[in-house]
């Protein structure tokens, strides 16, 4: 079956570095996506992962490791706006293009 | 550029009635379109793949009658809840994807629209 998973809720201070980790099992993989998504508000792209390694864009950097399922979104100098939903998602060997998403992780910052 | 809307963005409506959402590509072409449904404090549901020209492929458990799709144009997908009951009440979101026109095939990243929120009394 297929099967994301990422943690339900974190809490982390402003100005912190945060990591949000998901990791998965799917039949076939082609790619991995990170979406920020605030409440009522549909998600927006943030970055995308197809081979190991890190891929870093300004505070956000995404992390992928094919060899053991496993993805991480790391979020640097953390600011209050920050607090959303982050949604990871997975293309499997399906060549639909159809989005396998994970349950979301809610991030809280804190003053 | 990538920008998806839907419209409406709201929507209330009585309980037997049917009611349409659109999903529009507003800068580029998408062959295909995706509508999720998601529930409070829940992750998407993808409900179906929308193809230009061609049926919607529903998701296991969703009714395709109940839940109408059509993608008339490269552009354009709607999707119609027909006889809405409350427990149809939700966001409703739409996705594109964009075809690459260097490698004239889809890439892989999704763009939603804003989404729809259906509350059905």
């Amino acid at each position: 079956g297929q099967n994301i998973d990422q943690p339900t809720e974190m809490t982390a201070t402003e100005g912190a570095i945060v990591q949000i980790n998901c990791t998965y099992q799917t039949s076939g993989f082609n790619g991995l996506f990170w979406y920020q998504q605030h409440a009522g508000e549909a998600p927006t792209f943030l970055s995308y992962n197809v081979l190991d390694g890190l891929e870093e864009k300004g505070r956000f950097s995404s992390f992928l490791s094919r060899s053991k399922g496993y993805s991480y979104l790391l979020l640097k100098e953390l600011q209050m706006k920050d607090s959303a939903s982050y949604l990871c998602a997975v293309i499997g060997e399906d060549s639909s293009y159809k989005l396998i998403f994970g349950s979301g992780t809610r991030l809280l910052v804190r003053p | 550029g990538a920008v998806v809307s839907q419209h409406p963005s709201w929507v209330i409506c009585k309980s037997g009635t049917s009611v349409k959402i659109e999903c529009r590509s507003l800068d580029f072409q998408a062959t295909t379109m995706f509508w999720y449904r998601q529930f409070p404090k829940q992750s998407l549901m993808l409900m179906a793949t929308s193809n230009e020209g061609s049926k919607a492929t529903y998701e296991q458990g969703v009714e395709k009658d109940k839940f109408l799709i059509n993608h008339a144009s490269l552009t354009l997908s709607t999707l119609t809840v027909t006889s809405a009951h409350p427990e149809d009440s939700s966001f409703y979101i739409c996705s594109a994807s964009r075809i690459d026109p260097m490698r004239g095939r889809i890439t892989d990243t999704q763009y939603f629209g804003p989404g729809t929120r259906l509350t059905v009394l």
